[in-house]
């Protein structure tokens, strides 16, 4: 059975605090990974990674992928409080209709 | 605007009854997808159409069903058989194999009454 699994469930941080958030994979025939950003309601897209060690950047976040040991890293430096939301990892299955599983997201609150 | 709308945005059940949720996207793409999330679990697939006719069953199809009759629409009926229908639901689409990323409906909340 396919499985996503992030850690920590939820952390609180100070504005200007870094975060690191972990997703680990146990899954057949691995196309890429995934990460989201929910803040209402609707997860928006934030990264795909298909290879290990290279990280990918956008702004204050960044991720990179072991496709060795299974786990994939999300930083956001200097959070602000817009950072509070809840990050999804899922991993694409290379199967038919480009299946995604889900982690059961990391629930990040960033205070002023 | 291209993108993928949803509706209702809240959606209330009474029980025995069939409750059908709508999807559309003009996004021109194949594929479409339906989960649905609880606290705590993540997203979970339901179910799943490469094209317009075709469907497939997700992991957690039971006491759900779906019709793609057309490409920019994917319904998605939650039946009476679905003993625990309170969740949020999110549709989503994705260009079938050129593309991976996946795009999000803003979701339905459905409450059994």
């Amino acid at each position: 059975e396919d499985k996503v699994v992030q850690s920590p469930l939820s952390l609180v941080v100070h504005e200007g605090d870094t975060v690191t958030l972990n997703c680990s994979y146990e899954v057949t025939n691995f196309r890429s990974l995934l990460w989201y950003k929910q803040e209402k309601k609707a997860p928006t897209f934030l990264f795909m990674l298909t290879s290990s060690g290279i990280e990918k950047k956008s702004g204050r976040l960044s991720s990179i992928l072991d496709k060795k040991e299974l786990f994939s890293i999300l930083n956001i430096t200097a959070t602000q409080t817009g950072d509070s939301a809840v990050y999804l990892c899922a991993v694409e299955i290379l199967a038919a209709g480009n299946k995604l599983t889900f982690g059961g997201g990391t629930r990040v609150l960033v205070k002023p | 605007d291209g993108g993928i709308t949803q509706s209702p945005k809240y959606l209330f059940r009474k029980e025995g009854q069939n409750v059908t949720l709508s999807c559309e996207q003009n996004l021109n793409h194949d594929a479409m997808y339906w989960y649905r999330q609880d606290p705590g679990q993540g997203l979970r697939l339901i179910y799943y159409s490469q094209i317009v006719n075709d469907f497939q069953k997700g992991d957690i199809a039971e006491g759900y069903s779906v019709s793609r009759e057309k490409k920019e629409s994917f319904p998605l009926t939650v039946t009476s058989a679905q003993k625990n229908p309170t969740a949020f639901y999110l549709c989503a689409s994705s260009i079938r194999q050129l593309e991976e990323t996946q795009y999000f409906g803003p979701g339905t909340r459905l409450l059994v009454l």
